[in-house]
């Protein structure tokens, strides 16, 4: 069965610091995979999706990027955070049913 | 534009009562429409979902009613537990287009509290 893995789980960085999440999927080949930030209270903002290794797209400007170095490894980075930047970041992969798509556990970052 | 507009921003049900959670859509070409309960500090957990070609789908205790002419659905959650206590959100998809991945736009989500 195909498992998602994030990793941290929980974050606390100074304001202006570096950052690098990874996503990791188990159990499954080329999947797509996406990036999503959750503000408190908040519903879910895609941030960037991947179809394939080195390909990502971006949806909405910002202080992030990201990369897919391996099929299933994906990595959310900044060189400098923000304050705005504090939120729940969720990995998602695609399944093979249409449409759907399984969430990993989450990182939960505070900037300080 | 491809919204989604979901209803209550809370929602608080006795236990046993029927919970009921709105979403409407602008986007005809929506083609999968989801609904995902996130349980603190979790990751959304797909609950649920029907495509546009049937009226409702039940699993369990959960149904989705879908009105296409209206461009809605709902969820409905019969005899509601404490256990049910999450944020659910609605959501809608549509294909990507050649060399884009499918994509989910999410409603604001619905906080669920069912007392005991």
């Amino acid at each position: 069965s195909q498992t998602i893995h994030q990793w941290p789980a929980t974050l606390v960085q100074p304001v202006g610091s570096p950052l690098s999440l990874e996503c990791t999927v188990e159990g499954t080949s080329n999947p797509n995979l996406y990036w999503y930030r959750q503000a408190a209270g908040r519903g879910l903002q895609l941030l960037f999706y991947s179809v394939g290794i080195g390909q990502i797209s971006s949806e909405v400007p910002q202080n992030l990027s990201a990369s897919r170095p391996q099929d299933r490894q994906f990595i959310l980075s900044s060189k400098k955070l923000l304050l705005s930047d504090s939120g729940f970041y969720l990995c998602a992969w695609r399944g093979t049913s249409v449409g759907e798509q399984f969430f990993g556990p989450g990182t939960r970052l505070t900037v300080l | 534009q491809q919204q989604v507009k979901q209803s209550p921003q809370s929602l608080i049900v006795q236990k046993g009562g029927i919970s009921i959670i709105n979403c409407a859509y602008e986007n005809t070409a929506f083609d999968y429409l989801p609904w995902y309960q996130q349980f603190p500090g979790k990751g959304p957990a797909l609950l649920i979902a029907i495509r546009p070609d049937v009226s409702e789908k039940k699993e369990g205790r959960f149904t989705i009613s879908f009105n296409k002419s209206a461009k809605q659905f709902s969820l409905h959650i019969m005899d509601s537990q404490p256990g049910d206590s999450a944020t659910y959100f609605c959501a809608a998809s549509i294909e990507g287009s050649s060399g884009s991945a499918r994509q989910l736009t999410f409603g604001s989500g619905t906080q669920l509290t069912v007392l005991p």
